[in-house]
């Protein structure tokens, strides 16, 4: 069965630093892997998308990530941190159900 | 373009009422799906539909039921409302599976029971 770990419920990072989400997945069939953004009290938006192809895949709002399949990771990294990208994130994996991550709430230090 | 609407937006029910959430979408979309969301765990899929007459069940179907006789409704009925029901519920719709499109999520439906 397909499942989605996302390692780190908190994440914080300083204003223009890194950012680094994890995401690990198993799955029985090439998966479809998403990350999608929430913010405080609205439904979640698409950030990116891997279906197939190339590895490295370029989302909105300077957000990218890189599918490796001989670690199951599909990470987002986003080089700079800016203040409006507090908000929870969540991965997830498609192979007959979509299934999302517990997600991880992102906090932006001044 | 209205994209996802869900109704109602904040309920209260005590133990044991029933309940629909309506879920509708303008974007003639095939795949819909209900997810409960609980501090925590992210979201959780409770049922969805390929197609108008096709439901299946999801991660955490006990206490729903669902229904989808057009492409563009699919109602989510709560039987017997209990506590572990308390949750934000998002209705979600998606164009195509091969190669998955975007889902395109309501902006959710606050429940309580008390």
């Amino acid at each position: 069965a397909q499942s989605v770990t996302q390692l780190g419920s908190h994440v914080s990072v300083s204003e223009g630093a890194l950012v680094l989400l994890r995401c690990n997945y198993s799955s029985s069939v090439p998966p479809y892997l998403f990350w999608y953004v929430q913010y405080p009290n609205q439904g979640l938006q698409l950030l990116l998308k891997y279906t197939t192809g190339a590895t490295l895949v370029k989302g909105i709002n300077g957000f990218e990530a890189e599918f490796k399949k001989s670690e199951t990771s599909f990470h987002l990294t986003k080089p700079s941190a800016h203040m409006s990208d507090a908000a929870e994130y969540f991965c997830a994996v498609r192979d007959d159900k979509i299934i999302f991550g517990k997600g991880t709430r992102l906090h932006i230090l001044p | 373009n209205a994209g996802v609407t869900q109704t109602p937006k904040f309920r209260i029910l005590k133990i044991g009422q029933s309940m629909t959430l309506q879920c509708t979408q303008d974007m003639n979309h095939n795949y819909m799906y209900w997810y409960r969301q609980d501090p925590g765990m992210g979201l959780k899929l409770i049922y969805y539909s390929v197609g108008a007459g096709i439901t299946d069940k999801g991660e955490v179907p006990n206490g729903y039921n669902v229904s989808r006789s057009t492409t563009e409704d699919f109602p989510l009925r709560l039987e017997l409302a209990a506590p572990s029901q308390t949750s934000v519920y998002f209705c979600a719709s998606m164009r195509a599976a091969v190669p998955p499109g975007e889902l395109f999520f309501g902006e959710g439906s606050r429940l309580t029971v008390l």
